[in-house]
C-alpha cells in the first residue's frame, strides 16, 4: 500500500507569511505525528494526533504553530507569521496505533524555507 | 524527561565487516520502547529495529541486532556484515513521541 506522503516537498516563502504543511497518512493508522528537524540535528516531536484530536501538543514551539486532523486522516500543519527560525524539514509519521510500542513510518518531509 | 545520547558523530567501517552504534538513555518509565531509523542522504526515515523495555531477548531484523542492557541503559545497533548502501545517519530514538539523539553518520568503506 501507499506510505506516507506529504506536500509540498519544498516550500519557499517570506519571513511574515503563512503557510500549510500537509500530510496523508498510511490508510487506517489512527496515530500521526509532527516533527521537525534542522539541518544536523535528530528530528524532534512538535505534536500527536490520536484520531481526531492532539493527544499531545507540547513539543510546538509557540502559538504561531497550530496543527489540525478533522477528519481523522489527512493532517495540516500551520505556520503563522513565519521566522527565518522556522526554516527546516518537517516531517509527518504515522503509526497503527500509536502508543510505545508501535514503529512510525516517516513520510519524505516538506523542506521549509523562510527568506 | 526523556533523553538519547548518541556520542560517536561519525563511524567508519570497511564493507563486509561488522560496526556496533552507541545509544544510550534516560527515562524514568518503567516500560518504554527503544527505535533505530536510518535515514539516507535522500532524507527519508527509514525505520530498522524496536526493542521494548520488557522484551528479554534482544531484538534481531536481518542484519540489525539490537543489543540492550538494560541496567545500563544502552540499545547498541550492531549491523553484521555492513554494505556500502548502508552509509547513511542513523537515529535512536524512544517513544511514544520519538525522542531522538543526535545520529550518527556512517560510512562504509569499499
Amino acid at each position: 500500500g501507499a506510505g506516507v506522503s506529504q506536500t509540498p516537498s519544498n516550500k519557499v516563502t517570506e519571513k511574515g507569511k503563512y503557510v500549510e504543511l500537509r500530510c496523508d497518512p498510511i490508510s487506517g493508522h489512527t496515530a500521526l505525528y509532527w516533527y521537525r528537524q534542522s539541518l544536523g540535528q535528530g528530528p524532534e516531536f512538535l505534536i500527536y494526533f490520536q484520531g481526531t484530536g492532539a493527544a499531545d501538543d507540547s513539543g510546538l514551539p509557540n502559538d504561531r504553530f497550530f496543527a489540525v486532523r478533522p477528519e481523522g486522516s489527512v493532517s495540516t500543519l500551520k505556520i503563522q507569521r513565519t521566522e527565518r527560525g522556522d526554516s527546516a524539514v518537517y516531517l509527518c509519521a504515522s503509526s497503527s496505533t500509536g502508543g510505545t510500542y508501535n514503529e512510525q513510518f516517516f513520510g519524505p518531509g516538506t523542506r521549509l524555507t523562510v527568506l | 524527561a526523556q533523553k538519547i545520547t548518541q556520542t560517536q558523530p561519525g563511524m567508519f567501517v570497511q564493507e563486509k565487516e561488522a560496526v556496533t552504534l552507541d545509544c544510550t538513555y534516560d527515562t524514568s518509565d518503567q516500560s518504554y520502547g527503544l527505535f533505530w531509523y536510518k535515514q539516507p542522504s535522500s532524507g527519508e526515515m527509514i525505520f530498522l529495529i524496536y526493542q521494548g523495555s520488557y522484551d528479554e531477548q534482544n531484538a534481531t531484523e536481518g542484519r540489525y541486532s539490537l543489543n540492550f542492557q538494560k541496567a545500563r541503559k544502552s540499545a547498541n545497533l550492531v549491523i553484521s556484515a555492513s554494505q556500502l548502501g548502508d552509509s547513511a545517519m542513523y537515529f535512536c530514538a524512544i517513544g511514544g513521541k520519538l525522542i531522538f539523539g543526535q545520529g550518527t553518520e556512517l560510512s562504509v568503506k569499499p
